[in-house]
C-alpha cells in the first residue's frame, strides 16, 4: 500500500521568505499531484508532474521518481500564500488515470 | 474556464436518512471520482467512474454508497443510511482522456446529526 508523507506539517514564515514543503511516497507511481487547500475547503490542482520540474510563476514543483521524492517550492511568499498544501500521488504505473493517494498536508501561514 | 461544479454546498441530514450529492464534471471529461475529507484529516479515495462503471473503489466505499451518470452531465454520490462518520467534506473531481490532472469541485460539506 502506497504511503504519502509531506513534511513539515506546519510552517510558519514571514513575507518574502522562500519556502520548501517535501513530499515522499512508499512505492512507485505514475505522476503526483501538488494541490492548494483553502480555509473554506476547497481544493485546486497546481501541479502535476512526473519527473523533473514544473514552474508557474512563483510556484516551482520537483520530482525525483527515483528517490521518490517531490519538492514544492514557493518563491518571495506572500501571506495570499498561506494555505494547506498537498501532495497526493497517482497510483499505478502506465496508463492515464489512476486514483490519488493524498498526505495529511502541510499548513502554511505567512506573516506580513 | 470550465470547472467543476458541485450540490448542494452544505448539507445536514439526520442519521439513517439518505443523501444525494451532485456534481456536473467538466462537459469533455470521462473519468470522474468522489474523495472525502473528514474534518482534521487528510483526503481520502472513494470511487472512480468510467464508461458507466465503478473503475476502482476503497474499502471505505461500502455498500451504503453508490455512484451513478443518470444523464450526460450530472455524476452522483449516494449514501443510503448515513451514519454519524459520514460526516465530511464530499470532493467530486474530474479528468479527460489522456491526461491525469484531476479538476476538483468545490465540495460539499455534510453533517449527520
Amino acid at each position: 500500500k502506497n504511503e504519502v508523507e509531506q513534511s513539515p506539517q506546519n510552517l510558519t514564515a514571514q513575507e518574502g521568505e522562500f519556502i520548501t514543503i517535501n513530499c515522499s511516497y512508499s512505492v512507485g507511481i505514475s505522476a503526483l499531484h501538488w494541490l492548494q487547500q483553502h480555509p473554506g475547503g476547497g481544493i485546486v490542482s497546481l501541479f502535476m508532474l512526473s519527473s523533473g520540474k514544473k514552474k508557474h510563476g512563483r510556484l516551482i514543483a520537483t520530482i525525483n521518481i527515483q528517490e521518490k521524492h517531490s519538492s514544492l517550492h514557493i518563491t518571495a511568499s506572500h501571506p495570499r500564500d498561506s494555505a494547506v498544501y498537498i501532495c497526493a500521488a497517482i497510483d499505478g504505473y502506465g496508463g492515464s488515470q489512476g486514483n490519488l493517494i493524498f498526505g495529511k498536508g502541510t499548513k502554511l501561514s505567512v506573516k506580513p | 474556464e470550465p470547472e467543476v461544479t458541485q450540490t448542494p454546498s452544505h448539507q445536514v441530514t439526520q442519521m439513517g436518512q439518505e443523501v444525494i450529492l451532485r456534481c456536473v464534471p467538466i462537459s469533455n471529461h470521462l473519468y470522474f471520482y468522489w474523495y472525502r475529507q473528514i474534518l482534521g484529516q487528510k483526503v481520502e479515495f472513494l470511487v472512480s467512474f468510467y464508461n458507466n462503471e465503478i473503475s476502482e473503489k476503497s474499502e471505505i466505499f461500502d455498500d451504503q454508497f453508490s455512484v451513478e451518470r443518470p444523464d450526460g452531465s450530472n455524476f452522483t454520490l449516494k449514501i443510503r443510511s448515513t451514519k454519524l462518520e459520514d460526516s465530511a467534506m464530499y470532493f467530486c473531481a474530474s479528468s479527460g482522456a489522456g491526461e491525469r490532472t484531476q479538476y476538483f469541485g468545490p465540495g460539499t460539506r455534510l453533517l449527520v446529526l
